[in-house]
């Protein structure tokens, strides 16, 4: 078995602010992906990476940069906060292939004021 | 491009009730479909998942789903609910060579 550890669990920030989540793993997984969860909208895809230094832009990838330097961590920075902004930002990683499992993190809550 | 939808926001059945939880997707060829659900304050984990064969697939706590190209869909359904199935359900659709996208959710609540 392995988990994903998300840090922080709660963040806060003013607007404007640039903000990084982190998302570590021990599965071995080769892809990761980050997902933003909204109250009624579902998870919407930001970036998801296949391997070590890949990236690919999902849906919503709009305002977040992301970084793969490792195949066992990958980080997302909200580049400018939204005032009022409130979301659920999960992390997943899976084997590999489309077909795969994901496995997810228990998320960070964001907040910006 | 692939779209999940999810039409009902909420269900609410009566504990030991049949359960149909409704996903619809749009891809023009047959997709990987997977439900995942959410229990209060844990991360998502995986019921089940379809990639070819038996449209009716099995999953985790006595669920199963049915694959329907025709009407494509893949409707999750269980013969009696308990209080504690109480949770958000996703389903989800994946191509080949890309991520994973969700639905919006169904919220499930159970009463005794």
């Amino acid at each position: 078995g392995g988990i994903i550890t998300q840090t922080p669990k709660f963040l806060i920030g003013q607007e404007g602010q640039k903000l990084t989540l982190k998302c570590q793993q021990n599965f071995n997984h080769d892809t990761m992906y980050w997902y933003r969860q909204d109250s009624g909208k579902g998870l919407r895809l930001i970036y998801y990476s296949i391997t070590e230094n890949d990236l690919q832009k999902g849906d919503l990838s709009e305002g977040y940069d992301a970084s793969r330097e490792k195949k066992s961590s990958f980080s997302l920075t909200v580049t400018s906060a939204q005032k009022n902004e409130m979301a659920v930002f999960l992390c997943a990683s899976s084997r590999g292939s489309s077909a795969e499992t994901l496995y997810f993190g228990s998320g960070t809550r964001l907040t910006v004021l | 491009a692939q779209s999940v939808t999810q039409p009902d926001a909420r269900v609410t059945v009566s504990e030991g009730a049949s359960l149909q939880l409704r996903c619809k997707y749009s891809y023009s060829a047959t997709p990987y479909l997977f439900w995942y659900v959410q229990y209060p304050r844990q991360g998502l984990q995986l019921l089940l998942k379809y990639y070819s064969g038996d449209p009716v697939v099995q999953g985790v706590n006595s669920f199963e789903a049915e694959f329907s190209k025709s009407n494509s869909s893949f409707h999750l359904q269980k013969a009696s609910v308990h209080w504690s199935d109480s949770a958000v359900y996703f389903c989800a659709l994946s191509m080949t060579n890309n991520a994973p996208r969700f639905g919006a959710g169904t919220k499930l609540s159970v009463k005794p």
